[in-house]
C-alpha cells in the first residue's frame, strides 16, 4: 500500500538555521505530494502541493521539490523562525482521494 | 479563503454513550470529506470518504455502525461516534475538498474524550 516516510521526529534549530525535513514515499504511479504544518490547539493548515516530478511547491518561505527518481519530496527553509515551531507533515494522494500522511516533525526553534 | 469548522471543539462523554461532530466547508463547496482520528502520538487514521452523490467508503477497522457518516450538501458533513470506548479517544478531524481538487482542508478538531 501507500505510505510516506519521515526521516526525522524531531529537529531542534536555532533562529535563522537552515531547515531540511527528508520525505520519502512509496506509491504507484504519479501521487501528488503535500507538506502540512500543524500548530498546537489546531488543525492541519494546508503549505502547498506538488504532482509532477522535478515540480516545487512552495508557500512562506518553505520549499520542496517532487522527485520521482529518488521518490523524495524534501522540505527546506533557508532561515527558520521561532514562529516556524510546529508539527509538520508529508503527505501523499492519490486519485482515490485519500491522503496518506507520515508520522510527523516536530519542528522547535530557539531564539 | 477555504475555511472549514468543526463543531463541538471538545466533548467528553460517558463510556458507551455516543456523541456527534460536525464540520462545516466555507468558501468552497466541499464535494469530498475525509474524516480521520488522530491519535497522541500525531499519527493520523482514515476512517472514512465521503463523495457527494456516492458511497461512504470506510477504511479497514472503521465501520458505518460505529462511524455514521452524513455528507447532504456541499458544505456540511457530520460524524457520531456511538458508544464509545477509551480507544475511541482522540482528535476527529475532518478534511474538505473541492470539485476535482486533491488538496484537503483542516478544521480544528473535535477532541473526544470518554470517561
Amino acid at each position: 500500500g501507500d505510505s510516506v516516510t519521515q526521516t526525522e521526529g524531531q529537529v531542534a534549530l536555532s533562529e535563522e538555521d537552515f531547515l531540511t525535513i527528508h520525505c520519502n514515499y512509496s506509491a504507484s504511479g504519479y501521487p501528488a505530494l503535500f507538506w502540512y504544518v500543524q500548530y498546537p490547539g489546531e488543525g492541519p493548515q494546508f503549505l502547498f502541493r506538488a504532482s509532477r516530478d522535478k515540480e516545487k511547491g512552495s508557500s512562506r518561505g518553505f520549499e520542496a521539490t517532487y522527485d520521482k527518481g529518488t521518490t523524495s519530496f524534501h522540505l527546506r527553509k533557508a532561515s527558520v523562525q521561532e514562529s516556524d515551531s510546529a508539527v509538520y507533515y508529508c503527505a501523499l494522494g492519490t486519485n482515490t482521494g485519500k491522503l496518506t500522511f507520515g508520522d510527523g516533525t516536530v519542528l522547535t526553534v530557539k531564539p | 479563503g477555504a475555511l472549514v469548522y468543526q463543531y463541538p471543539r471538545r466533548t467528553i462523554c460517558k463510556s458507551g454513550t455516543s456523541m456527534r461532530m460536525e464540520c462545516q466547508a466555507v468558501g468552497f463547496q466541499a464535494t469530498s470529506v475525509a474524516w480521520y482520528r488522530q491519535s497522541p502520538q500525531k499519527t493520523f487514521e482514515l476512517i472514512a470518504l465521503s463523495t457527494v452523490n456516492s458511497a461512504i467508503k470506510y477504511e479497514q477497522n472503521f465501520t458505518q455502525e460505529k462511524f455514521p457518516i452524513s455528507h447532504p450538501n456541499l458544505s456540511f458533513s457530520s460524524m457520531t461516534v456511538l458508544n464509545a470506548y477509551l480507544e475511541d479517544r482522540g482528535l476527529y478531524l475532518c478534511g474538505a475538498a473541492g470539485t476535482g481538487k486533491d488538496t484537503q482542508y483542516f478544521g480544528p478538531g473535535t477532541r473526544l474524550l470518554v470517561l
